[in-house]
């Protein structure tokens, strides 16, 4: 089975800080993507990748910034988080093709104070 | 403009009895895909279903069937005999371009179910 894991769970920051999100995946993907759920928008895209060093911009991405740098790992950044980037992260990975699904992880809700 | 309306914010239902959670899309691509995702109290996105344009026969997984109606430009998610345990939240989600990699899903809004007993 795939396995899309992210490094936390439940996480607080203060204005300001930093953030890194991380995502791993374990079934050689090449394409990985990063979304943000917030209670009556959905999902909205913020960034994806489609190789290792390619990334493309989503609906949302001011803000935040990614790296890529190994296959498995895609990491979303917060360069300073803000109150209004208070959300749930869900990180996916699916392989190319038109009829693969993607793969999420079980999400980051993050909380900036 | 959205590209993917569900218009349903909260749906009730009590088991054994079948509910359609509507979805429209809109895309001027002759090749796209329809998905369909649970998500639980819990949070996992859990893939239901998929859909292809070219698709002729609708899509069916166990107790979940996709009505496609491509000229209305809709994909309804129906769920024969409801079980509490199909209390989520439930998302339908289009692929423009599918052969393009990296392609994102874009998903809807959401609808709410609530399956009583």
């Amino acid at each position: 089975d795939v396995k899309v894991t992210q490094s936390s769970r439940y996480l607080v920051k203060r204005t300001g800080e930093k953030v890194f999100l991380e995502c791993v995946q374990d079934m050689d993907h090449e394409n990985m993507f990063w979304y943000r759920q917030d209670p009556g928008l959905g999902l909205r895209l913020i960034y994806f990748s489609y190789d290792v060093k390619m990334k493309e911009k989503g609906d949302i991405p001011e803000g935040y910034s990614v790296s890529r740098e190994k296959k498995e790992r895609f990491s979303l950044i917060l360069e300073s988080a803000s109150t209004n980037q208070t959300s749930m992260y869900l990180c996916a990975s699916r392989a190319p093709g038109q009829y693969n699904e993607q793969f999420f992880g079980p999400g980051t809700r993050l909380t900036v104070l | 403009a959205q590209k993917i309306t569900q218009t349903q914010p909260g749906m009730f239902v009590q088991e054994k009895e079948a509910v359609t959670l509507d979805c429209t899309y809109d895309t001027s691509d002759q090749s796209y895909g329809l998905f369909w995702y649970k998500q639980p109290s819990s949070g996992e996105m859990i893939f239901l279903i998929y859909q292809g344009s070219y698709d002729e026969q609708n899509a069916t997984e166990g107790r979940y069937s996709l009505n496609f109606q491509k000229a209305r430009k809709s994909a309804n998610l129906v769920i024969s005999a409801s079980q509490l345990g199909d209390s989520a939240m439930y998302f339908c989600a289009m692929r423009e371009l599918p052969n393009q990699a990296g392609t994102a899903l874009i998903f809807g809004k959401g609808t709410t179910l609530s399956v009583s007993s």
